[in-house]
């Protein structure tokens, strides 16, 4: 089975600063997929980021980079220059990659409020 | 490209009557498509995979024939909510993913106020 934890409830970042929103995971799927996503108050899922398990490099999307340690099984989203729109709910995902379509297993989020 | 829309967004209903929410993707077909549940300050949990021209498979503890689910066409997936009680009120989102991609993609939500 597998089982994404966020330890963060809430976090709170200045704007125009770096934030890191920690994310692990357990699985003994061979190879997964990992995924970051915002939820903003309008409830609606924004795909931020991925990164496959069996890549050698570490992702970025823009502001969003995400910093995968495979060994410890931690998939950490950073987002540089804080802007005051990043405030949401962020939830981190994993998928089976093999398994075109595969649901999500969802952490349980960690909010971020950018303050002025 | 690549965009699911639900439909309502928002609905309230009375206790004992039933709800349906659609999920459609409007410009790619897909054979599979996720309905998610989602309470207040919480995480989405899977209720169940619609899978088009065969029966849902359903999450352990839901319960199949409160939450009907029905794949009719490569871009149309409803979730029919039976004998609706207050403790059903949730935010439900559904997702769809391409089939040659890892990616999903979500519809907007739908919110259901049982009162």
């Amino acid at each position: 089975a597998q089982k994404i934890t966020q330890t963060q409830p809430g976090m709170f970042v200045q704007e125009k600063e770096a934030v890191t929103l920690d994310c692990t995971y357990d699985t003994s799927d061979p190879s997964y997929g990992l995924f970051w996503y915002k939820q903003p108050s309008s409830g609606e899922m924004i795909f931020l980021i991925y990164q496959g398990s069996y890549d050698q490099q570490n992702a970025t999307e823009g502001r969003y980079s995400l910093n995968f340690q495979k060994a410890r099984k931690s998939a950490n989203l950073v987002i540089s220059a804080s802007q005051l729109g990043d405030s949401a709910m962020y939830f981190c995902a994993m998928s089976p990659w093999d398994n075109y379509g595969q649901n999500f297993v969802f952490g349980p989020g960690t909010r971020l409020s950018v303050l002025p | 490209g690549a965009v699911v829309s639900q439909h309502p967004s928002r609905v309230i209903c009375k206790s004992g009557t039933s709800v349906k929410i659609e999920c459609r993707s409007l410009d790619f077909q897909a054979t599979t498509m996720f309905w998610y549940r989602q309470f207040p300050k919480q995480s989405l949990m899977l209720m169940a995979t619609s899978n088009e021209g065969s029966k849902a498979t359903y999450e352990q503890g839901v319960e199949k024939d409160k939450f009907l689910i029905n794949h009719a066409s490569l871009t149309l997936s409803t979730l029919t909510v039976t004998s609706a009680h207050p403790e059903d009120s949730s935010f439900y989102i559904c997702s769809a993913g391409l089939g040659s991609s890892y990616e999903q993609y979500f519809g907007p939500g739908t919110r259901l106020t049982v009162t």
